[in-house]
């Protein structure tokens, strides 16, 4: 079974604050996407990764940044959070460069006062 | 970029019957059509895909439609039964880009008794 892991559930910040979540996936996948989950708006993209040192925007990769250094870990950054960052974040990966299933991780709260 | 839109936002139907969701997009280089489904407090898993080059794929009680031409695509639930009940969300994509989703903005389907 592929297993993508978060490393925090839950994570409560205050504005301003710099913030990191890792995913880290155990199937040796190319590609490494990270997503925020907002209420009626569906997935929205931040930023992904089709090898390592490699990232390209998403759909919404303002106030974000990401870490691509080994092959199995792919890290979200937030370099001074904000109140309309509060979300719920999925990582996610998928084997090979073209389309095919991605596989999230349980996904990280986040909420920033 | 592509856009994708999904209609209904939520969906009660009586266990037994049919639910349909449907989804259109707007970039016609679009050629994989996925389906997630989200379970509550769970992270979004696939359940059946669609590639252009089909029209109908079929699995058990759920099958994807394909129009290339009027740039829509379709989950058909037959059977409902109370653990279907989930939110579900459509995607799109072009193969070239390294399986970069773009997803709806979800269905909750609720099945009563």
């Amino acid at each position: 079974d592929v297993k993508v892991t978060q490393s925090s559930r839950y994570l409560v910040k205050r504005t301003g604050e710099k913030v990191f979540l890792e995913c880290v996936q155990d199937m040796d996948h190319e590609n490494m996407f990270w997503y925020r989950q907002d209420p009626g708006l569906g997935l929205r993209l931040i930023y992904f990764s089709y090898d390592v040192k490699m990232k390209e925007k998403g759909d919404i990769p303002e106030g974000y940044s990401v870490s691509r250094e080994k092959k199995e870990r792919f890290s979200l950054i937030l370099e001074s959070a904000s109140t309309n960052q509060t979300s719920m974040y999925l990582c996610a990966s998928s084997l090979a460069r073209e389309a095919g299933e991605l596989f999230f991780g349980e996904g990280s709260r986040l909420t920033v006062l | 970029g592509e856009n994708v839109e999904q209609h209904p936002s939520t969906l009660s139907v009586q266990e037994g019957d049919s639910a349909v969701i449907k989804c259109t997009y707007s970039d016609s280089a679009s050629n994989y059509f996925p389906w997630y489904k989200q379970e509550l407090g769970k992270r979004p898993q696939l359940i059946i895909d669609i590639r252009s080059n089909v029209g109908e794929k079929k699995d058990q009680r759920i099958a994807v439609t394909l129009n290339k031409t009027a740039k829509h695509f379709s989950l058909h639930i037959t059977e409902t039964q109370p653990e279907d009940s989930a939110v579900y969300f459509c995607a799109a994509s072009f193969t070239g880009t390294a399986s970069k989703l773009t997803f709806g903005t979800g269905t909750r389907l609720q099945v009563t008794l």
